[in-house]
């Protein structure tokens, strides 16, 4: 099963520090984190990724468990334009690599 | 500078009429590229893969077909359209391992 588990929405208020959970028990350890954001109309967003440390870049900290059985992707002082669906995806790096996009993690963001 | 760029932008077609969808990435050579579908409301679907020129993978069929006439082009396309191919289509292409980088999209109704 190369799925994982993320809320359906989670609510902030521009200026706020977003912590999205998610939940991925039976990862493998050769499967990347992968993070992805969309909004309507688009294609998904980069975020950013993590095997097993943490990983910082200008737009997110990712936060990965030493068991690596969930990861929290980090949004420090959210504005408007973060609101999207954040997508948390487990994948093997190789030829071919699949992406598999589930619901995601719908990010609400408030003036 | 790398960019990825699909035509067209948008499309209104008929029920059994033909479909053609292009993708061109230019400023890398010999990428990884992929078609991606989302109905409206629903998730994305990898459909077809390519790693090299002539090489094509696919991955969910939906009744259409994929090419990599060249090193920089994907084409999607299908001799008769369905309702059911009414969507989002995306390109995306793997610069750097593994990661994936999505196009702008075409968002294709078919009536």
């Amino acid at each position: 099963d190369a799925k994982t588990t993320q809320p359906d929405s989670m609510e902030s208020t521009e200026g706020e520090t977003v912590h999205l959970p998610c939940s991925h028990a039976t990862i493998s350890g050769n499967e990347y984190i992968y993070w992805y954001r969309q909004v309507p109309l688009q294609g998904p967003e980069y975020v950013t990724h993590g095997l097993q440390q943490n990983t910082t870049n200008s737009m997110a900290f990712l936060a990965i468990a030493s068991d690596r059985k969930s990861s929290t992707l980090i949004l420090p002082h959210v504005s408007l334009r973060d609101a999207a669906v954040y997508h948390c995806i487990r994948m093997q790096q190789g030829t071919g690599s699949k992406l598999s996009f589930g619901k995601g993690a719908k990010l609400t963001v408030s003036p | 500078a790398q960019t990825i760029h699909q035509w067209p932008v948008a499309e209104i077609k008929a029920v059994g009429s033909p479909l053609s969808l292009g993708c061109t990435i230019k400023g890398k050579s010999s990428p990884n590229l992929y078609w991606y579908w989302q109905a409206t409301g629903g998730t994305l679907q990898q459909l077809f893969y390519s790693i090299t020129v002539g090489q094509v993978e696919s991955v969910v069929q939906l009744n259409l077909s994929a090419s990599r006439p060249k090193d920089d082009q994907f084409i999607l396309s299908t001799e008769k359209l369905l309702l059911s191919h009414s969507g989002f289509y995306l390109c995306a292409w793997t610069p750097v391992q593994d990661t994936q980088y999505f196009g702008p999209g075409t968002r294709l109704l078919v009536l």
